[in-house]
């Protein structure tokens, strides 16, 4: 079946050092959404991607949708200790409406 | 508080019990959505409700009830439930079931003895 699947499945860095996780599918995707959970807490909507070879920002946030629209990228400059949580794509194939999850990346940061 | 508020925010119950979640949205969102969220699994899509109706049953066992009496209440009624469904029950609603961006509720964390 369709599958999205996010790498890696933990990181932990250190206060300040770059953050980066990588979603992929297995069909083309028409949008890719990322969201965040926090500790104890509920997934929360970051942002939506479209077209091909997009890249938003949110402050020290940097997004991307791949030219194929079947992989995308959350990257973190300089992380904080507020950054601290579970990062989740979530896409939408092509061939359907269901928004699919990744497994999530979750995210350490050491002060 | 989201705009999306679930009770109860936690609940044991035993296998023989007959319990029921509450989600209510004030978002004016015309789509709903039941997820479960078990540890180790990705967030799993269980029911869609657009417009009241139901779009979507992601094979999930009838042990899983859901009910949806208007655009800003959905239920999910529980009975004879197993230990292994013992999960964080999200609900969500979105504008509409083709528009993106869900708005989740804090979920309830629900232990089956």
């Amino acid at each position: 079946g369709q599958q999205v699947m996010q790498i890696p499945q933990y990181q932990h860095v250190q206060e300040g050092e770059d953050f980066t996780t990588y979603c992929n599918s297995s069909t083309t995707l028409s949008n890719i959404q990322w969201y965040k959970q926090r500790p104890g807490g509920h997934p929360v909507f970051l942002i939506q991607l479209v077209k091909s070879g997009e890249v938003k920002k949110q402050k020290r946030l940097t997004f991307q949708f791949g030219e194929a629209k079947k992989n995308s990228s959350l990257h973190i400059t300089a992380t904080q200790t507020t950054d601290v949580g579970t990062y989740f794509c979530a896409g939408v194939p092509d061939s359907s409406y269901k928004l699919i999850f990744g497994s999530g990346t979750r995210l350490l940061v050491r002060p | 508080e989201t705009g999306v508020t679930q009770t109860p925010r936690h609940l044991v119950m035993g296998m023989t019990n007959k319990k029921s979640l509450k989600c209510e949205q004030h978002l004016g969102h015309n789509a709903m959505y039941w997820y479960k969220q078990s540890a180790k699994k990705p967030l799993e899509l269980m029911f869609v409700y657009n417009f009241k109706e139901q779009t979507e049953n992601n094979s999930v066992p009838s042990r899983f009830s859901p009910e949806c009496p208007n655009s800003s209440h959905l239920f999910l009624h529980l009975h004879t439930l197993q230990p292994e469904d013992s999960a964080l029950y999200l609900c969500a609603s979105s504008q509409d079931w083709i528009s993106y961006g869900y708005t989740f509720g804090s979920g309830t964390r629900l232990t089956v003895v």
